[in-house]
């Protein structure tokens, strides 16, 4: 199975600042048709997931512009280029590449500092 | 607007059985594969469950195999996960997912004596 590595699991952010997480895969997730099926999940507190990003960079409609995705092979980021108070929570990269099964990083909790 | 509502989590005891649904509306369900995934109080999100568009395909976590049947009825729009032999380790919120595009808001399963 794929394992999914996040860092940092905690990220105490600004407001109006950037933040930025890492996952990283324990293969390549490119897949034999091309395509690299990389997503980031958000969770808010209290709240289901949502997912934000897939194939490592599309935004998923309404999600804001400040959220992108970038990477490849095994190394992948999220980031937020400033953060609100909106965007607290956990949030998760998946792989979809090697499958099943689908697997997720452990998650990294962005609190305000 | 799309929505994905699951229902028939609950209190069960040990080696019992429950039935989930998830009743969908808003998007062309009989296109999408289908997904269930856990996620225990205070943890992560791990996947349990697959359906393919027509229903005729289905995976399953290791975890689950054997005790765990996912099904779907396309001309209702609702997916269901069959969980018998419950343990207490399957106690968590069970989201479907309409290819981790759209998520459910969740159905709580606790597997107690």
């Amino acid at each position: 199975d794929v394992v999914m590595t996040q860092s940092p699991l905690s990220l105490p952010v600004t407001l109006g600042q950037p933040a930025s997480i890492s996952c990283r895969s324990s293969q390549s997730l490119v897949h034999s048709d091309g395509n690299t099926y990389l997503s980031w999940l958000q969770q808010r507190p209290g709240q289901s997931p949502r997912r934000l990003i897939y194939q490592v960079s599309n935004r998923d409609s309404g999600v804001p512009d400040r959220f992108s995705g970038s990477g490849s092979g095994t190394d992948f980021t999220l980031k937020i280029s400033w953060v609100e108070a909106e965007d607290v929570g956990v949030y998760y990269c998946m792989q979809g590449t090697h499958s099943p099964p689908w697997t997720f990083g452990q998650g990294t909790k962005v609190e305000i500092k | 607007e799309v929505q994905l509502v699951e229902s028939g989590g609950g209190l069960v005891q040990p080696g019992g059985s429950l039935r989930l649904s998830c009743a969908a509306s808003g998007f062309a369900f009989s296109s999408y594969w289908m997904y269930w995934v856990r996620q225990a109080p205070g943890k992560g999100l791990v996947w349990v469950s697959h359906i393919n568009s027509d229903g005729r395909s289905t995976t399953y976590a290791d975890s689950v195999k054997g005790r765990f049947t996912v099904s779907r009825d396309n001309a209702q729009n609702t997916l269901y996960l069959q969980m018998n032999s419950l343990r207490a380790e399957d106690t968590a919120f069970y989201y479907c997912a309409a290819s981790f595009a759209h998520w459910g808001q969740g159905a709580l399963v606790t597997v107690s004596s």
